[in-house]
């Protein structure tokens, strides 16, 4: 079954610092893969997905991520981070061709510093 | 604003009673999908509905059941409640039914059983 790993369930950076947050499938097949934020009593939003075109996918709010087949990764960046962006990440993934919904990782709480 | 409704936002009852959790879809998706969030277990898939027809089950109890009327919006039906499914339930939307469609969120019903 197809699986997401997330790597830190809280991550903390400081204004205008660099954010990356971490996320790791299992797949023996490149999948489906989303990104999606959470604030605070809300719904998810979708950031980005990656279905096999391009490798670096360009997102909202400046984030974006790149695919790498041979990490088995798809970890988020985004170059100077905002107050608004302390949020809940969710990395997501799908299995392409199928009709499995998606599958989400545990989650990673964005603390962002003044 | 995702367009996708959830109705109540709150709900609370009590150790074995019976509830039903509403969703309306955005405008023109034809997929409908629940999800359960809760801080042990994460965002766990319950049950997909294409045009009115079950597509896909998850990890959803025996206890629950969930229905896609003619008008696409969906029910969700929590039966003989317990402690544990005290939870955020959450409904999504997507156009199609294939597994790269994104989701579309609401902003969920958090269920209390006391």
């Amino acid at each position: 079954a197809q699986s997401v790993t997330q790597l830190g369930s809280h991550v903390s950076v400081s204004e205008g610092a660099l954010v990356l947050l971490r996320c790791n499938y299992s797949s023996s097949v490149p999948p489906y893969l989303f990104w999606y934020v959470q604030y605070p009593n809300q719904g998810l939003q979708l950031l980005l997905k990656y279905t096999s075109a391009a490798t670096l996918v360009k997102g909202i709010n400046g984030f974006e991520a790149e695919f790498k087949k041979s990490e088995t990764s798809f970890h988020l960046t985004k170059p100077s981070a905002h107050m608004s962006d302390a949020a809940e990440y969710f990395c997501a993934v799908s299995p392409q061709g199928g009709n499995t919904p998606l599958v989400f990782g545990k989650g990673t709480r964005l603390s962002v510093i003044a | 604003d995702s367009g996708v409704t959830q109705t109540p936002k709150h709900l609370i009852t009590a150790t074995g009673q019976r509830v039903t959790l509403r969703c309306s879809p955005r405008s023109g998706d034809l997929s409908v999908y629940w999800y359960q969030q809760s801080l042990d277990q994460g965002l766990q898939f319950l049950i997909q509905y294409y045009n009115g027809e079950e597509r896909a089950k998850g990890n959803i109890l025996e206890r629950f059941s969930a229905q896609q009327f003619p008008d696409l919006h969906s029910e969700l039906n929590l039966s003989s409640l317990e402690l544990g499914d005290s939870a955020l339930y959450f409904c999504a939307s997507s156009v199609g039914r294939a597994n790269n469609s994104p989701l579309h969120f609401g902003n969920g019903t958090r269920l209390t059983v006391t």
